[in-house]
């Protein structure tokens, strides 16, 4: 157990809907980072969010958003899904304070699997 | 710009045999390294990760590789490979500033009996 809770743990549904995935991260973690996992594409970085604020920015869809709240737990909301978007998205997060020089591991959940028929 | 190549996405092996998972990298400032493995239905766990110091670093399930600097690589080895090994492997890299990681596309390393 990483101790970073993911949910759901699966998502099914329509194109054009709009989904929110929630991620815990660990006690006293304040970065989290979300990842994409699909076949095509493997494992991509979409966000990163240190104490409530964005930090880095990757291959995210201008449909897709994050947030960071003060309680440090994290949402990813996804609009307009198309059939493309299903996948599995990974939340992690980080001990290591931002700008700092650290090891960078990253502890991860256990994904949301998102299907969109 | 930081980027991570991983040389096979399928890798089998017989029971007891020596796993070879390559791994190099591209960065302009003094990487991180690290080797995630993912079983089936999981996250990522971490496997080992290299910072600074000693080249070849030892993890967990005994796995170990090594940071080749000149070759820019980062391969992971295991003497003696496990069924319960069979898994995908990840290979990744950051800028050692408390940012994102970078993964390669993974290898599937399969076990047979």
């Amino acid at each position: 157990d990483s101790g970073v809770t993911q949910t759901p743990k699966h998502l099914i549904t329509a194109t054009g809907q709009r989904v929110t995935l929630r991620c815990s991260p660990r006690s006293g973690d304040l970065s989290v980072y979300w990842y994409q996992q699909s076949l095509d594409q493997g494992l991509q970085f979409l966000i990163q969010y240190y104490n409530g604020e964005e930090r880095a920015k990757g291959n995210i869809l201008e449909r897709f958003s994050a947030q960071q709240f003060p309680d440090l737990h994290s949402e990813l909301n996804l609009s307009s899904l198309e059939l493309g978007d299903s996948a599995l998205y990974f939340c992690a997060s980080s001990p290591v304070k931002y700008g700092s020089i650290g090891a960078g591991e990253l502890f991860f959940g256990e994904g949301s699997r998102l299907t969109v028929l | 710009a930081q980027s991570v190549t991983q040389l096979g996405s399928h890798v089998s092996v017989s029971e007891g045999a020596l796993v070879l998972l390559r791994c190099n990298y591209s960065s302009s400032v003094p990487p991180y390294l690290f080797w995630y493995v993912q079983y089936p239905n999981q996250g990522l766990q971490l496997l080992l990760k290299y910072t600074t110091g000693a080249t070849l670093v030892k993890g967990i399930n005994g796995f170990e590789a090594e940071f080749k600097k000149s070759e820019t690589s980062f391969h992971l080895t295991k003497p003696s490979a496990h069924m319960s090994d069979a898994a995908e492997y990840f290979c990744a890299v950051s800028n050692n500033q408390g940012g994102k990681l970078i993964f390669g596309q993974g290898t599937e390393l399969s076990v047979k009996p």
